[in-house]
């Protein structure tokens, strides 16, 4: 079964400079979420989209911005990159069945970024 | 604001014991409850997912069960094997003004740490 793909796997970039990440959700599911972890931290929600809006917005810095697109693809923009940035970024997708409230999120296996 | 606790956070079992985890939640407006698996410096696997008008589900060697009232849910392996040997993170949906397209967000425990020994 497809699964949610997020590239790159491993990125690497030093202060100041700009990031892209990119997750392919599950095919016909409708809501991509982003969410970061640091070490040994719990994943911290950044964004959602659903149907191609954005639906909710968490801890997400002003230097990111995201969008998803008409293939339902979506990407993480990262500028003027922080050490702090390092962290896992996790893609999820989902979707929910008409009338509803199932909502099971399926994760990517993320992307390490280390800004050094 | 929805608050997910995690106890214990850390664990190490010798192998073949049974062993219980523990999450705990402040408000019980929640859509579902899912468990993850969580290696080191890996992705997430969902494990397994509750929706709040369920009390357990299972999974292989795994239970999970949600008392939603008292918010809180355990994640019961049976038989521990070294490939168990994980973080994992239990997380909850809130049910928070209208579902549709919108705060469909996870609030997340730390987890906990598992070690089982051959």
């Amino acid at each position: 079964a497809a699964g949610v793909i997020q590239s790159p796997r491993h990125l690497i970039k030093e202060k100041r400079e700009t990031a892209t990440l990119k997750c392919y959700p599950i095919p016909r599911h409708d809501t991509v979420y982003w969410y970061q972890q640091g070490p040994g931290q719990d994943p911290q929600f950044l964004i959602s989209f659903y149907e191609k809006m954005q639906s909710d917005k968490g801890s997400i810095p002003d230097r990111f911005s995201a969008q998803q697109f008409s293939d339902y693809h979506s990407e993480l923009n990262m500028s003027s990159l922080e050490l702090g940035d390092s962290a896992l970024y996790f893609c999820a997708s989902s979707t929910t069945p008409l009338g509803s409230s199932y909502n099971e999120q399926f994760f990517g296996p993320g992307t390490r970024l280390t800004v050094l | 604001k929805q608050e997910v606790t995690q106890i214990p956070a850390a664990l190490s079992v010798p192998e073949g014991e049974n062993l219980v985890l523990n999450c705990s939640f402040t408000d019980s407006a929640i859509y579902n409850l899912q468990w993850f698996r969580q290696d080191p410096g890996k992705g997430l696997t969902s494990l397994l997912l509750i929706q709040s008008s369920q009390r357990e589900q299972t999974s292989g060697r795994l239970n999970a069960s949600l008392d939603k009232s008292s918010g809180r849910s355990t994640l019961y392996i049976a038989a521990s094997q070294p490939g168990d040997s994980a973080t994992y993170l239990c997380a909850v949906h809130p049910a928070v003004g209208s579902y549709a397209g919108n705060n469909r967000k996870l609030i997340w425990g730390l987890g906990t740490s598992l070690a089982v020994n051959p």
